[in-house]
């Protein structure tokens, strides 16, 4: 089994902080990591598939950087809002496990005004 | 939105009484995939699908079946259910074995 950390476990910010949180994951035999947003009731939505080392992804006010060869990634979160408070997951996947993800068990980010 | 349905959303059942959770989806999409949500588990991964026919076991599998007759359908079959197959329960679906998965809305199962 997999050993995916994700840190903190949870954050608490103020409206209009940046944040950002953390993703360590076996680097052998890299493929690719899944970035998800997870909503209190509704069901996890894909955020980034990222591939090469130093790939950077941006989507609005989140963005997220990958390390292939010391196994990390960041997910940075801009101005945090309200609406940006949900868990945060990541899974890596890795070259010839047929497309199994390794969740792990997230950070859960809760933005207050 | 995806098109991904799961159906029942919600089922109480007795332990030892057979329990198969439909995914359905409308987008032709070749991989499948049932996941099981636990507290301090996060998502877990119990079987998948990367075509007709063609299924392979995940993290815990243990106690489920699957099938996939149709690219548009995968069951999740629990043969004879126990306590601790309480859970919700998530199918997702992917182009690509590679690509973001998206979720179904989910199925909260309980077994007394």
């Amino acid at each position: 089994i997999l050993n995916v950390e994700q840190s903190p476990q949870s954050l608490h910010v103020q409206e209009g902080d940046s944040t950002n949180f953390t993703c360590s994951f076996p680097s052998s035999n890299f493929y690719a990591l899944h970035w998800y947003r997870w909503e209190t009731a509704k069901s996890p939505e894909a955020l980034f598939v990222m591939t090469l080392n130093g790939d950077e992804k941006k989507k609005g006010r989140i963005s997220a950087t990958l390390n292939t060869k010391e196994g990390y990634s960041y997910l940075y979160i801009k101005g945090s809002q309200p609406e940006d408070s949900a868990t945060y997951l990541c899974a890596p996947i890795y070259t010839g496990t047929a497309s199994k993800l390794t969740f792990g068990t997230g950070t859960r980010l809760q933005v207050t005004l | 939105d995806a098109g991904i349905t799961q159906s029942p959303r919600h089922k109480v059942t007795e332990t030892g009484t057979p329990v198969t959770l439909r995914c359905h989806q409308t987008e032709n999409h070749r991989y499948m995939y049932w996941y099981r949500q636990d507290p301090g588990h996060g998502l877990r991964l119990i079987h998948y699908s990367y075509g007709v026919k063609d299924t392979d076991k995940g993290e815990v599998s243990d106690g489920y079946s699957v099938s996939r007759s149709k690219t548009e359908d995968f069951l999740l079959t629990l043969e004879s259910a126990t306590s601790s197959q309480t859970s919700v329960y998530f199918c997702a679906i992917s182009a690509t074995g590679y690509g973001p998965q998206h979720f179904g809305d989910g199925t909260r199962l309980s077994i007394l």
